[in-house]
């Protein structure tokens, strides 16, 4: 079982509220994603850090912002959560080099009334 | 433009019997395939990984096969049980800077008792 962790689970939020989506691994890993993903629908890359300081946009434009200050740690930002947001976000992380299998969170589904 | 393709999109199997699972992708340079197990609501879990020099793998009850000549690959799951209903996702890594993975859409597999 891989040790990563999303909080909250679920939310449920309205519009124009800021919002903090929280992801921490307690392997080590280097790299970490953020995808996100609609019901019954492809996972779609947001964000990814290959370490420290490091934060690259992925293949999906998003209006989330993340930082990566601390190795284990990985939180996602909205500013002004929008209904178009809804969705369900998944954090991930895999060693640098290797197989680099990426291994996932449980997710954040979040509701934007 | 890397792509990977999944087929059937759902299937409804009989607990005890057995199924298989299509992929084929145009991802460029192949680096290596991933099959994913989703849980619905909960994040992937990785059940194996080829290179391009690997024919076959197995895991338990699956069993993935990969051909690089025709960019196909294939998940056997063997005397299916209930707990295998889950999205079952197909995952292509690029040979090139950063390992960028795409992600099929998933077949979404329902096993009945």
């Amino acid at each position: 079982e891989a040790d990563i962790y999303q909080t909250p689970r679920y939310l449920v939020i309205g519009t124009g509220k800021k919002i903090t989506l929280e992801c921490s691994q307690t392997m080590g890993h280097d790299k970490m994603y953020w995808y996100q993903q609609d019901p019954g629908m492809e996972l779609h890359l947001i964000h990814y850090s290959y370490g420290v300081n490091s934060t690259e946009k992925g293949d999906l434009s998003s209006e989330s912002t993340v930082s990566r200050i601390r190795t284990e740690h990985f939180p996602l930002t909205l500013e002004s959560a929008r209904p178009s947001h809804t969705s369900q976000y998944l954090c991930a992380s895999s060693e640098r080099g290797g197989e680099e299998t990426q291994y996932f969170g449980p997710g954040t589904r979040l509701l934007v009334l | 433009k890397n792509q990977v393709e999944q087929s059937p999109q759902s299937l409804i199997i009989l607990e005890g019997k057995n199924c298989t699972l299509q992929c084929n992708y145009t991802v460029s340079p192949f680096s290596n395939l991933r099959w994913y197990k989703q849980d619905t609501g909960r994040g992937p879990v990785s059940l194996t990984i080829m290179t391009f020099s690997e024919n076959t793998k197995s895991n338990g009850r699956y069993t993935a096969t990969l051909d690089a000549d025709t960019k196909q690959s294939s998940l056997h799951i063997t005397a299916s049980q209930l707990s295998d209903s889950a999205s079952y996702i197909c995952v292509v890594s690029a040979g090139n800077a950063g390992n960028m993975l795409t992600f099929g859409g998933g077949t979404r597999l329902m096993v009945k008792p």
